[in-house]
Formats: structure tokens, C-alpha cells, sequence
């Protein structure tokens, strides 16, 4: 079966770091490029970066450019979300998404995360 | 990267067809033919619905269908049906080698 799953959500400070995490299973992990999008609270979706099949293209958000580092493992078939400086309004549901066809094509669970204090 | 500009709220009654915009600029919507569409029902993951302004993935229903016109795409849902009913988003690949996303238009089928 086809599917993404992401883990290492969970509450942070303010300022504190986390790692996401996303295991790509069912495919060839390494074929493909991946995301992050994200979604706060009753809010719509944003996306967060961008890493191309063999990590050679990386783009990201203005709003996490600095704080944010996506990596991914083809070998591990997984992908990464480094968050650092975590802040209020980094509150959200983090997707992992696989990108085929130049759209979002299948996404992952999401995985949430919540900055307070 | 501003957010793409969609209509908060459409409506439609069962058979009916209804129409959502999206609406960018040169820099995005209408630089690029990398629109795309998202379906999301409350509480449930985003599906790709349109891709490529006008393309829809194996197993969406051609009920679903997209066009772009200068800087406003736009989304028809024809033949609405009570499963249709859930948020929709737009999407663009733009000038600064980003993402942007459309703030989402919530359908209401009545």
C-alpha cells in the first residue's frame, strides 16, 4: 500500500526545536520529490519547502527560511523537517507530501505540532 | 508569497454546477500553467482533485474540471453532488521558485 506517515509531533516552547520525520512506503521513495505543507487550527494550508529527488534542489517558505531544514534519506526511504526557534504561530498540522504531476499529489496523515508555553 | 485569492464561500444545490476562482498574478497563476487543486473534507487529509490547470489524477471524477484565463484560475464542479461539500484550495508554483497556496473556499451544497 502506497502511503506516507509522519511522527515527531508533539508540544514545544517557544524557541525549542523538533524534528519531523515522514516514512515513505508502498513506492520508490528516491523517484520522487518531496514536500511539507502545513495547516494551522482552522486555517488553510501553506507550504514549507521543497527537496527534489537526490537533495540537490532545496526551496523553502519565507515564513521558516533560517529556522526550518528539510533532509530526506532515500536509503531510509524518509524525509525530515528540521524546526528550530519554534514560535506561536509555527502551531499546526505538518503534512508530508509527495510531489508528482508539479502538484501535491498524495499526502501523509500529518503530524501536530504545538508551541507553547 | 501572498496567499492566493479565493472566494471564502460558494454554494449550489444538487445538480447544479458552481465555479471557484483563483486568482494570482503574472508572477504566479498566470506565469505558469502549475495550478492545482486540492479537496478537503473536515477532518480528513487534502486530495489533488486538478493538476496543470486542466488535468485531473486517475479516479477523479470528470464532474471536476479546470481552466485558467490571464491570472484567475477557476475550478467547475458540475452535476454538485451532497459529497462534494468540503473546502477546496488552489495552488501555483511562482517566480520566486515557491509555493503558494489560495486562502480556500469552503462548498456548501444545499
Amino acid at each position: 500500500q502506497v502511503q506516507l506517515m509522519e511522527s515527531g509531533g508533539g508540544l514545544v516552547k517557544p524557541g525549542g526545536s523538533l524534528r519531523l520525520s515522514c516514512a515513505g512506503s508502498g513506492f520508490t521513495f528516491s523517484d520522487f520529490y518531496m514536500t511539507w505543507v502545513r495547516q494551522a487550527p482552522g486555517k488553510g494550508l501553506e507550504w514549507l519547502s521543497y527537496i527534489s529527488s537526490s537533495s540537490s534542489t532545496i526551496y523553502y517558505a519565507d515564513s521558516v527560511k533560517g529556522r526550518f531544514t528539510i533532509s530526506r534519506d532515500n536509503a531510509e526511504k524518509s524525509l525530515y523537517l528540521q524546526m528550530n526557534s519554534l514560535r506561536a504561530e509555527d502551531t499546526a498540522i505538518y503534512y508530508c507530501v509527495r510531489f508528482r504531476l508539479n502538484a501535491f499529489e498524495m499526502w501523509g496523515q500529518g503530524t501536530m505540532v504545538t508551541v507553547s508555553s | 508569497q501572498s496567499a492566493l485569492t479565493q472566494p471564502a464561500s460558494v454554494s449550489g444545490s444538487p445538480g447544479q454546477s458552481i465555479t471557484i476562482s483563483c486568482t494570482g498574478t503574472s508572477r504566479d497563476v498566470g506565469g505558469y500553467n502549475y495550478v492545482s487543486w486540492y479537496q478537503q473534507h473536515p477532518g480528513k487529509t487534502p486530495k489533488l482533485m486538478i493538476y496543470e490547470v486542466s488535468n485531473r489524477p486517475s479516479g477523479v471524477s470528470n464532474r471536476f474540471s479546470g481552466s485558467k484565463s490571464g491570472n484567475t484560475a477557476s475550478l467547475t464542479i458540475s452535476g454538485l453532488q451532497a459529497e462534494d461539500e468540503a473546502d477546496y484550495y488552489c495552488s501555483s508554483y511562482t517566480s520566486s521558485t515557491t509555493w503558494v497556496f489560495g486562502g480556500g473556499t469552503k462548498l456548501t451544497v444545499l
